[in-house]
Protein backbone atom coordinates (compact mmCIF):
# COMPACT_ATOMS: atom_id res chain seq x y z
CA UNK A 1 0.00 0.00 0.00
CA UNK A 2 0.72 3.90 -0.06
CA UNK A 3 2.41 5.34 2.96
CA UNK A 4 3.20 8.60 4.24
CA UNK A 5 5.21 8.72 7.17
CA UNK A 6 6.13 11.97 9.59
CA UNK A 7 6.44 12.70 13.25
CA UNK A 8 2.92 13.41 14.97
CA UNK A 9 4.27 16.69 16.94
CA UNK A 10 7.29 18.52 17.32
CA UNK A 11 8.20 21.62 19.73
CA UNK A 12 11.22 23.79 19.18
CA UNK A 13 11.94 27.25 20.38
CA UNK A 14 11.42 30.63 19.01
CA UNK A 15 14.72 31.94 16.79
CA UNK A 16 16.12 28.08 16.55
CA UNK A 17 15.78 25.65 13.50
CA UNK A 18 13.43 22.70 12.88
CA UNK A 19 13.76 20.12 10.57
CA UNK A 20 10.52 17.64 9.97
CA UNK A 21 10.56 14.65 7.83
CA UNK A 22 8.66 12.79 5.73
CA UNK A 23 9.06 9.28 4.22
CA UNK A 24 7.23 8.14 1.68
CA UNK A 25 6.27 4.66 0.07
CA UNK A 26 4.44 5.33 -3.12
CA UNK A 27 3.78 4.05 -6.31
CA UNK A 28 5.23 6.04 -8.66
CA UNK A 29 6.09 9.75 -8.08
CA UNK A 30 5.63 13.11 -9.19
CA UNK A 31 6.61 15.26 -6.75
CA UNK A 32 5.66 16.27 -3.18
CA UNK A 33 4.14 19.21 -1.42
CA UNK A 34 4.67 20.40 1.58
CA UNK A 35 1.57 22.11 3.29
CA UNK A 36 0.93 24.50 6.36
CA UNK A 37 -1.81 24.44 8.26
CA UNK A 38 -2.85 26.89 11.16
CA UNK A 39 -5.42 25.21 13.36
CA UNK A 40 -8.69 26.02 12.35
CA UNK A 41 -7.45 27.37 9.03
CA UNK A 42 -7.05 25.80 5.28
CA UNK A 43 -4.24 24.66 4.55
CA UNK A 44 -1.43 26.73 2.26
CA UNK A 45 1.02 25.89 -0.42
CA UNK A 46 4.57 26.21 1.08
CA UNK A 47 6.50 24.02 -1.34
CA UNK A 48 7.10 21.75 -4.48
CA UNK A 49 9.82 19.02 -4.77
CA UNK A 50 9.86 17.34 -8.09
CA UNK A 51 13.95 16.90 -8.37
CA UNK A 52 16.26 15.99 -6.09
CA UNK A 53 17.90 18.49 -3.86
CA UNK A 54 16.88 21.84 -1.78
CA UNK A 55 14.75 24.21 -2.99
CA UNK A 56 15.02 27.27 -0.37
CA UNK A 57 12.28 29.97 -0.07
CA UNK A 58 13.09 32.66 2.60
CA UNK A 59 12.89 30.96 5.94
CA UNK A 60 11.47 27.91 4.78
CA UNK A 61 12.99 25.40 2.38
CA UNK A 62 12.64 21.59 1.41
CA UNK A 63 14.71 18.65 0.39
CA UNK A 64 14.13 15.85 -1.69
CA UNK A 65 16.02 12.21 -2.40
CA UNK A 66 13.87 10.14 -4.47
CA UNK A 67 16.11 7.43 -4.16
CA UNK A 68 15.62 7.21 -0.45
CA UNK A 69 11.83 8.54 -0.72
CA UNK A 70 12.44 11.25 1.97
CA UNK A 71 11.62 14.93 2.24
CA UNK A 72 12.54 17.53 5.16
CA UNK A 73 11.10 21.33 5.68
CA UNK A 74 13.76 22.91 7.19
CA UNK A 75 12.25 26.00 8.81
CA UNK A 76 14.72 28.69 10.36
CA UNK A 77 14.70 31.42 12.48
CA UNK A 78 11.40 30.39 14.15
CA UNK A 79 8.46 32.92 14.56
CA UNK A 80 5.79 31.82 17.20
CA UNK A 81 3.32 32.30 14.04
CA UNK A 82 5.08 29.46 12.70
CA UNK A 83 2.94 27.18 14.97
CA UNK A 84 1.25 24.82 13.10
CA UNK A 85 0.67 22.04 11.47
CA UNK A 86 2.91 20.71 8.58
CA UNK A 87 1.65 18.48 6.00
CA UNK A 88 3.48 16.38 3.62
CA UNK A 89 1.91 14.94 0.55
CA UNK A 90 3.20 12.64 -2.70
CA UNK A 91 1.86 13.17 -6.14
CA UNK A 92 1.85 9.15 -7.09
CA UNK A 93 2.01 7.46 -10.89
CA UNK A 94 -2.28 8.52 -11.35
CA UNK A 95 -1.30 11.81 -10.64
CA UNK A 96 -3.20 11.23 -7.34
CA UNK A 97 -2.02 12.93 -3.97
CA UNK A 98 -1.53 10.78 -0.69
CA UNK A 99 -1.72 12.96 2.38
CA UNK A 100 0.56 12.41 5.59
CA UNK A 101 -1.36 12.66 8.62
CA UNK A 102 0.50 16.01 9.57
CA UNK A 103 2.93 17.20 11.88
CA UNK A 104 2.02 19.31 14.34
CA UNK A 105 4.82 21.75 15.47
CA UNK A 106 4.62 24.03 18.75
CA UNK A 107 7.10 26.98 19.35
CA UNK A 108 8.39 28.06 22.47
CA UNK A 109 9.13 31.45 23.43
CA UNK B 1 -5.80 35.95 -4.74
CA UNK B 2 -7.78 32.65 -5.34
CA UNK B 3 -10.34 32.26 -3.35
CA UNK B 4 -12.32 29.18 -2.56
CA UNK B 5 -15.22 29.74 -0.35
CA UNK B 6 -17.42 27.12 1.25
CA UNK B 7 -20.84 27.85 2.76
CA UNK B 8 -21.11 27.01 5.95
CA UNK B 9 -17.79 26.83 8.93
CA UNK B 10 -20.42 24.84 11.29
CA UNK B 11 -23.33 22.57 11.26
CA UNK B 12 -24.92 20.60 13.66
CA UNK B 13 -27.29 17.69 11.58
CA UNK B 14 -29.29 14.60 13.27
CA UNK B 15 -28.68 11.04 11.43
CA UNK B 16 -30.42 10.61 8.79
CA UNK B 17 -30.52 14.13 7.73
CA UNK B 18 -29.82 15.24 4.18
CA UNK B 19 -26.29 17.45 4.45
CA UNK B 20 -25.52 20.00 1.53
CA UNK B 21 -22.03 21.38 1.30
CA UNK B 22 -21.72 23.64 -0.91
CA UNK B 23 -18.55 25.11 -2.35
CA UNK B 24 -17.54 28.03 -5.15
CA UNK B 25 -13.80 28.86 -6.30
CA UNK B 26 -13.49 32.15 -8.56
CA UNK B 27 -10.13 31.51 -10.04
CA UNK B 28 -11.75 29.69 -13.37
CA UNK B 29 -10.34 26.17 -11.72
CA UNK B 30 -11.08 23.13 -14.10
CA UNK B 31 -10.12 20.97 -10.69
CA UNK B 32 -12.32 20.74 -7.88
CA UNK B 33 -11.60 18.83 -5.04
CA UNK B 34 -13.72 17.27 -1.04
CA UNK B 35 -11.75 15.89 0.95
CA UNK B 36 -12.50 15.10 4.93
CA UNK B 37 -10.02 15.84 7.79
CA UNK B 38 -10.01 13.64 10.37
CA UNK B 39 -7.41 13.89 13.80
CA UNK B 40 -4.57 11.54 12.90
CA UNK B 41 -5.14 11.08 9.45
CA UNK B 42 -4.13 12.44 6.55
CA UNK B 43 -6.30 14.00 4.06
CA UNK B 44 -8.86 11.83 2.55
CA UNK B 45 -10.17 12.10 -0.80
CA UNK B 46 -14.10 12.15 -1.12
CA UNK B 47 -14.66 12.98 -4.56
CA UNK B 48 -12.94 15.38 -7.11
CA UNK B 49 -14.04 16.20 -10.77
CA UNK B 50 -12.00 17.66 -13.85
CA UNK B 51 -14.70 19.07 -15.53
CA UNK B 52 -18.17 20.28 -15.25
CA UNK B 53 -20.69 17.38 -14.67
CA UNK B 54 -17.75 14.75 -14.60
CA UNK B 55 -16.99 13.75 -11.23
CA UNK B 56 -14.99 10.63 -10.24
CA UNK B 57 -14.60 9.00 -6.97
CA UNK B 58 -12.28 8.70 -4.23
CA UNK B 59 -10.79 6.85 -1.70
CA UNK B 60 -14.15 7.38 0.59
CA UNK B 61 -16.84 8.00 -1.54
CA UNK B 62 -19.02 5.59 0.56
CA UNK B 63 -22.17 7.77 1.49
CA UNK B 64 -21.36 10.61 -0.44
CA UNK B 65 -22.23 12.32 -3.82
CA UNK B 66 -21.57 15.22 -5.57
CA UNK B 67 -22.73 17.75 -8.23
CA UNK B 68 -20.75 19.70 -10.50
CA UNK B 69 -23.31 21.78 -12.66
CA UNK B 70 -21.06 24.80 -13.08
CA UNK B 71 -17.76 25.22 -13.53
CA UNK B 72 -17.33 27.40 -10.29
CA UNK B 73 -19.45 25.28 -7.84
CA UNK B 74 -18.73 21.60 -6.59
CA UNK B 75 -20.86 20.38 -3.78
CA UNK B 76 -21.13 17.34 -1.75
CA UNK B 77 -24.00 15.35 -0.56
CA UNK B 78 -24.46 13.08 2.33
CA UNK B 79 -27.99 11.42 1.65
CA UNK B 80 -28.41 10.64 5.15
CA UNK B 81 -25.95 11.48 7.26
CA UNK B 82 -24.41 9.09 9.85
CA UNK B 83 -22.08 10.01 13.17
CA UNK B 84 -19.44 8.40 11.67
CA UNK B 85 -19.46 11.85 8.48
CA UNK B 86 -18.53 13.58 11.83
CA UNK B 87 -15.57 15.29 10.75
CA UNK B 88 -13.92 18.61 9.10
CA UNK B 89 -14.72 18.71 5.28
CA UNK B 90 -12.39 20.35 2.97
CA UNK B 91 -12.69 21.67 -0.69
CA UNK B 92 -9.77 22.18 -2.73
CA UNK B 93 -9.34 23.88 -6.05
CA UNK B 94 -6.51 23.37 -8.88
CA UNK B 95 -4.99 23.59 -12.38
CA UNK B 96 -3.41 20.70 -12.34
CA UNK B 97 -3.73 18.51 -14.55
CA UNK B 98 -0.90 16.02 -16.12
CA UNK B 99 2.06 17.13 -16.61
CA UNK B 100 1.49 20.25 -15.46
CA UNK B 101 1.15 19.44 -11.69
CA UNK B 102 -0.24 22.74 -9.79
CA UNK B 103 -0.93 23.51 -6.13
CA UNK B 104 -4.29 23.45 -4.28
CA UNK B 105 -6.20 26.17 -3.02
CA UNK B 106 -8.58 25.43 -0.06
CA UNK B 107 -11.47 26.70 1.42
CA UNK B 108 -11.35 27.23 5.23
CA UNK B 109 -13.56 23.73 5.69
CA UNK B 110 -16.72 23.13 6.83
CA UNK B 111 -17.09 21.47 10.72
CA UNK B 112 -19.69 18.79 10.52
CA UNK B 113 -21.18 17.69 13.64
CA UNK B 114 -23.88 14.76 13.28
CA UNK B 115 -25.70 13.80 16.44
Amino acid sequence: GQNIDQPTEMTATEGAIVQINCTYQTSGFNGLFWYQQHAGEAPTFLSYNVLDGLEEKGRFSSFLSRSKGYSYLLLKELQMKDSASYLCAVLDSNYQLIWGAGTKLIIKP
Amino acid sequence: DVKVTQSSRYLVKRTGEKVFLECVQDMDHENMFWYRQDPGLGLRLIYFSYDVKMKEKGDIPEGYSVSREKKERFSLILESASTNQTSMYLCASSLWDRGNTGELFFGEGSRLTVL
